[in-house]
């Protein structure tokens, strides 16, 4: 099973500042099956990123998606105050499991 | 709009079974799978498993193999996941999400949409 590590595990940031959140493997993942999602309080988990770096439909472009092989980067170019959320890399490939990351809570300073 | 409205919360006691529902509008249910997915404090989000509506086919994971049964109704686009010998540990929120895999040049996957997610608590 593909370990999914996150970091940090907490992210404190003020509007308008750049967040960059860390997703390592502990396997090699291919790109195409690594996903970003956000998570509000009370609300199910949304999709962001697909195949490491393709926005899903409506997302903004301030959120992108960078890496390959074990290391994986969410990037959020200028924080909105609705983007402060837990964010969860997952692989899922054709193999299963797929697995998540335990999450980054971006918060804000 | 793509929608998956699950069933409500249930309170069950130890050893017993629960069947939760995911009804689906919005799209083809047969052309795509559903996945399940739990979330609570203490495991974070858990990859249950998933089935192909349009077979029957199943992949659980291991951890859930001999305790978890995915069902699809095709009649009423509903997928039903069945969680029994209930522990304290199974408390958590339930979601099911649709899996979306299509290939341009390569395949990708991804879950998406999701279900509202339904609470089951586990207690005496």
């Amino acid at each position: 099973e593909i370990v999914l590590t996150q970091s940090p595990g907490t992210l404190s940031l003020s509007p308008g500042e750049r967040a960059t959140l860390s997703c390592r493997a502990s396997q090699t993942v291919s790109s195409n099956f690594l996903i970003w999602y956000q998570q509000k309080p009370g609300q199910s988990p949304r999709l962001l990123i697909y195949g490491a770096s393709s926005r899903s439909t409506g997302i903004p472009d301030r959120f992108s998606g960078s890496g390959s092989g074990t290391d994986f980067t969410l990037t959020i170019s200028r924080l909105e105050p609705e983007d402060f959320a837990v964010y969860y890399c997952q692989q899922c490939g054709h193999s299963p499991p797929c697995t998540f990351g335990q999450g980054t809570k971006l918060e804000i300073k | 709009q793509v929608q998956l409205v699950q069933s409500g919360a249930e309170v069950k006691k130890p050893g017993a079974s629960v069947k939760v529902s995911c009804k689906t509008s919005g799209y083809t249910f047969t052309n795509y799978g559903i996945n399940w997915v739990r979330q609570s404090p203490r495991q974070g989000l858990e990859w249950m498993g998933w089935i192909n509506p349009s077979n029957g086919n199943t992949n659980y994971a291991q951890k859930f193999q001999d305790r978890v049964t995915m069902t699809t109704d095709t009649s009423t686009s509903t997928a039903y996941m069945e969680l029994r010998t209930l522990m304290s540990d199974d408390t958590a929120v339930y979601y099911c999400a649709r899996d979306v895999q299509w290939r341009v040049l390569e395949w990708v996957r991804y879950l998406d949409p999701w279900g509202q997610g339904t609470l089951v608590t586990v207690s005496s």
